[in-house]
C-alpha cells in the first residue's frame, strides 16, 4: 500500500518567497502524480498532474517536479501571495493515497 | 464538465441514526473514490469503484459504512447507526482511467457530517 509523506506539515512564509514543498511516497510504480490544493471547509482543486513520462510540469507561478525513482515530487511556487494560503496535497495515481498535506500561510 | 456534485452539503444527525450521501460523477468518469476527512489531516481512502464494480474497500471501513454504484453512474455512502467518531468531510472524486494508467481526480465540495 502506498505512503505518502508531506513536509512540511506547516509553513508560514512572508507574502513575496519562493517556497518548496515536498513529497515523497513509497511505491514508485505510479502512472503519475497529482498535485491539489485545499481551501478550509472545501474540497479539493486540481494544481498540477505530472505523468509518469514527465520531470516537470508548469503553470503559472506553481512548478512541479517528479523523480520517480526516488519517490519524491516537490511543489515550487514563486513569489507568493496572500492568495496562495490554504493546505496543499499531493497524491500517487493508481493508488490515490494522501498525505496529511502542507498547510500553507502567506502572510501579506 | 460540470463537475461532481455531492447531496447534501450538510448533515446534522443524532447518534445512532442511518444516513445516506449521494455523489453524482463526471459523466464518462469509470472510477468513483470516496475519502473522509477530519480537521487537519489529509483525505482517508474509504473504497472506490470502476464502473459498478466495488474494486477496493478500506479495512477501516467498518460493517456499518456500505457503498454501491448500482449502475455506474452516481454513488451512495450509507453510514447506518451513526457514532460521533463519524462526525467529518466526506468527499467523492471521479476520474477516467484510461490506457495506459493516466488519470486524474476530480473532487466534489464534500459532504459535512455532524453526529450529536
Amino acid at each position: 500500500k502506498q505512503e505518502v509523506t508531506q513536509i512540511p506539515a506547516a509553513l508560514s512564509v512572508p507574502e513575496g518567497e519562493n517556497l518548496v514543498l515536498n513529497c515523497s511516497f513509497t511505491d514508485s510504480a505510479i502512472y503519475n502524480l497529482q498535485w491539489f490544493r485545499q481551501d478550509p471547509g472545501k474540497g479539493l482543486t486540481s494544481l498540477l498532474l505530472i505523468q509518469s513520462s514527465q520531470r516537470e510540469q508548469t503553470s503559472g507561478r506553481l512548478n512541479a517536479s517528479l523523480d520517480k525513482s526516488s519517490g519524491r515530487s516537490t511543489l515550487y511556487i514563486a513569489a507568493s501571495q496572500p492568495g496562495d494560503s490554504a493546505t496543499y496535497l499531493c497524491a500517487p495515481t493508481g493508488d490515490m493515497r494522501f498525505g496529511a498535506g502542507t498547510r500553507l500561510t502567506v502572510k501579506p | 464538465d460540470t463537475g461532481v456534485s455531492q447531496d447534501p452539503r450538510h448533515k446534522i444527525t443524532k447518534r445512532g441514526q442511518n444516513v445516506t450521501f449521494r455523489c453524482d460523477p463526471i459523466s464518462e468518469h469509470n472510477r468513483l473514490y470516496w475519502y473522509r476527512q477530519t480537521l487537519g489531516q489529509g483525505p482517508e481512502f474509504l473504497t472506490y469503484f470502476q464502473n459498478e464494480a466495488q474494486l477496493e474497500k478500506s479495512r477501516l471501513l467498518s460493517d456499518r459504512f456500505s457503498a454501491e454504484r448500482p449502475k455506474g453512474s452516481f454513488s451512495t455512502l450509507e453510514i447506518q447507526r451513526t457514532e460521533q467518531g463519524d462526525s467529518a468531510m466526506y468527499l467523492c472524486a471521479s476520474s477516467l482511467r484510461g490506457t495506459g494508467g493516466k488519470e486524474k481526480l476530480f473532487f466534489g465540495s464534500g459532504t459535512q457530517l455532524s453526529v450529536l
